[in-house]
């Protein structure tokens, strides 16, 4: 079974720093990989889909990476804002059988003013 | 950019009632959509998944006789949390996958299910 995971659970920043967020999966046959943002009490925002044929993909600040063969993905927010704090979760899609995703554990980040 | 809503948002009920929660595609059809179950900092557990016109696939664990999902149309699936109990409440999130090159799911908002 995937199992997914994200280090650190927690991380507070101060306004300006670059963070690199991680996440690891057990299963590297994965079709895609997605990067979610979930405030306090609200629905998911899709921050960056990568598909397994890709090495990253990048969005304003956000730049996502993904080595499929080591299990591993990361998140780089370059020049943080308080704005960006929030959850971050990444998930990944299976290649086959049902098209679920599996969600990693999340990293709570803070970002000080 | 694909929509996908919920209703209601937030719900309160007594132990003992059951509580019905629709999630709507605005503006794609979907053929599958899933829901999932948030307790309080933790991920996204994935209870069900329900395709347009047949049964829904529980998750080992997931009560099928307690939470029913009827997915009668290619825009909307609904969760019945039936003779809901305290331990029901949670944070429930649906998602409905766009078929194409990149199989995205869109999620819904989600709803706060609170029961007295």
């Amino acid at each position: 079974k995937q199992e997914v995971t994200q280090i650190p659970a927690a991380l507070s920043v101060p306004e300006g720093e670059n963070l690199v967020l991680n996440c690891s999966f057990t299963d590297s046959a994965i079709y895609n990989l997605q990067w979610f943002r979930q405030d306090p009490g609200k629905g998911l925002t899709s921050l960056l889909l990568i598909q397994s044929s890709q090495r990253e993909q990048t969005s304003g600040r956000l730049n996502a990476s993904l080595d499929k063969s080591s299990g591993r993905s990361t998140l780089y927010i370059a020049a943080s804002q308080p704005g960006d704090s929030a959850t971050y979760l990444c998930a990944v899609l299976r290649q086959t059988g049902a098209n679920n995703l599996f969600f990693g554990t999340g990293t709570r980040l803070t970002v000080i003013p | 950019g694909a929509v996908v809503s919920q209703h209601p948002s937030w719900v309160i009920c007594k132990s003992g009632t059951s509580v019905k929660i629709e999630c709507r595609s605005l503006d794609f059809q979907a053929t599958t959509m899933f829901w999932y179950r948030q307790f309080p900092k933790q991920s996204l557990m994935l209870m069900a998944t329900s395709n347009e016109g047949s049964k829904a696939t529980y998750e080992q664990g997931v009560e099928k006789d307690k939470f029913l999902i009827n997915h009668a149309s290619l825009t909307l699936s609904t969760l019945t949390v039936t003779s809901a109990h305290p331990e029901d409440s949670s944070f429930y999130i649906c998602s409905a996958r766009r078929p194409g090159l990149t199989d995205t799911q869109y999620f819904g908002p989600g709803t706060r299910l609170t029961v007295l």
